[in-house]
């Protein structure tokens, strides 16, 4: 199927733990991002990418850790999970800048336990 | 940086009413797009309208416009004759046109409930 998916959609794991967020885009659109929602902070960028093998940080990229080796996959991994990343998780994608919409995953929900 | 803020926590609407949700944004560079998206109880992140800090229009998509008001640095959203399908959380977000990929910077949402 067309369009951005993320997985898994739900996911607990404990304190410590290394865990991976999949996002997967089938339109080859160059830009990519993670961000994270939480209760009354509304979106936060995580990292982004401009193209395979470009990435960046974002406003709260501590305790991430991100890789684009092909244009269609963005994982995003949580080296060793904390409480405070328990959070909503969305990857997008967007092919140009600026004036173009970002198209959004369903979302992870990951809870720290 | 830039910088989005969303002053209306929460709205109660009567269904069939117009509602103008409030945004304001802060950026020091001259080309950059405003965009809303909704939220449903759902979860997922819809996009609704798009504005361009050139356009000399304001954007309109159906029963959404937006009300661009530069010189403000507003960028209102408002919806015709609501329906009760409307009932989600709303983010307005901006994102410069050039010079890095740098991602959409959101506000914090209005929770909006239209009422039977």
């Amino acid at each position: 199927d067309a369009g951005i998916t993320q997985s898994p959609r739900y996911k607990i794991t404990e304190t410590g733990r290394q865990v991976t967020l999949m996002c997967h885009q089938t339109w080859s659109h160059s830009y990519m991002f993670w961000y994270r929602q939480d209760l009354g902070h509304g979106l936060r960028l995580i990292y982004y990418s401009a193209a395979a093998d470009i990435t960046d940080k974002g406003e709260v990229p501590d305790g991430y850790v991100v890789s684009r080796s092909k244009t269609e996959n963005f994982p995003l991994t949580l080296e060793s999970a904390t409480r405070s990343q328990t959070s909503v998780y969305f990857c997008a994608s967007s092919d140009g800048l600026g004036n173009t919409e970002a198209f959004f995953g369903q979302g992870t929900r990951l809870t720290v336990v | 940086a830039q910088k989005i803020t969303q002053t209306q926590p929460g709205m109660f609407v009567q269904e069939k009413e117009a509602v103008t949700l409030d945004c304001t944004y802060d950026t020091s560079d001259p080309s950059y797009g405003l965009f809303w998206y909704k939220q449903p109880s759902s979860g997922e992140m819809i996009f609704l309208i798009y504005q361009g800090s050139y356009d000399q229009q304001n954007a309109t998509e159906g029963r959404y416009s937006l009300n661009f008001q530069k010189a403000r640095k507003s960028a209102n959203l408002v919806i015709s004759a609501s329906q009760l399908g409307d009932s989600a959380m709303y983010f307005c977000a901006m994102r410069l046109s050039g010079g890095g990929a740098d991602g959409l910077t959101f506000g914090k949402g209005t929770h909006l409930i239209i009422q039977p």
